[in-house]
């Protein structure tokens, strides 16, 4: 079964509004990556955060991780149409290398 | 200095038949993932191969299928007796080395079984 579940399965948000997902894991990790998908092809990474820390900013993007809950956030703000895609969180477990993606969280971003 | 290339991008066959999926990792990537993608699905975990070490297989739904890496680059994806059930996208990706590194992933093979 797969260890991340991302909510909301989907997403629908007019252009300059934050659009939020969420991840739920299981086990304990090292990592956690979050990934984009466009038109069901390959993945582009976007940020990785690691398991001591907290929070992390790339550009428009800030990504939260709570350990205690098992649990991470994406936050997109000011969304954009180009935003319009599929979104991934990707946990190892601790000591591996087996990446475990989740089922998505499907975006679409009204102009 | 290109990323991580798979062939063909698009695939049908017919059921029964062998099929052979290719990928080329980035030059000096060490470690390269196969997942496979059901429509609307999420990835999952195929083979792991790593350096010279044994891979991981424990991902591969079934005997028919079987991935081998040669020369620690180019691998091929081999599904033999294809099934219905086995029409998917399939993504591979590489990353230089450590488990916390970056995956870069192909644009990936969309296999249709009729």
């Amino acid at each position: 079964s797969q260890q991340g579940e991302e909510d909301p399965q989907a997403l629908s948000i007019q252009e300059g509004e934050n659009a939020t997902m969420n991840c739920s894991y299981k086990t304990s990790i090292n990592n956690l990556q979050w990934y984009r998908q466009n038109s069901g092809r390959g993945l582009v990474h976007l940020i990785l955060i690691r398991s001591n820390e907290r929070e992390k900013h790339s550009g428009r993007l800030r990504v939260t991780l709570d350990t205690s809950k098992k649990s991470s956030s994406l936050l997109i703000t000011a969304s954009r149409a180009a935003d319009t895609a599929s979104y991934f969180c990707a946990t190892d477990s601790s000591g591996t290398y087996k990446y475990i993606f989740g089922t998505g969280t499907r975006l679409k971003v009204l102009a | 200095g290109a990323g991580v290339s798979q062939s063909p991008s698009n695939k049908v066959t017919e059921k029964g038949k062998d099929v052979e999926l290719r990928c080329d990792p980035i030059s000096g990537h060490t470690a390269l993932y196969w997942y496979r993608q059901s429509l609307g699905q999420g990835l999952e975990f195929l083979i792991y191969f790593q350096g010279n070490s044994a891979p991981d297989k424990s991902g591969l739904p079934s005997d028919r299928f079987s991935a081998e890496r040669t020369g620690g680059s180019v691998s091929t994806l081999t599904i033999q007796r294809t099934q219905q059930e086995d029409s998917a996208v399939y993504l591979c990706a590489s990353l230089a080395g450590t488990s916390t590194d970056t995956q870069y992933f192909g644009p990936g093979t969309r296999l249709t079984v009729l």
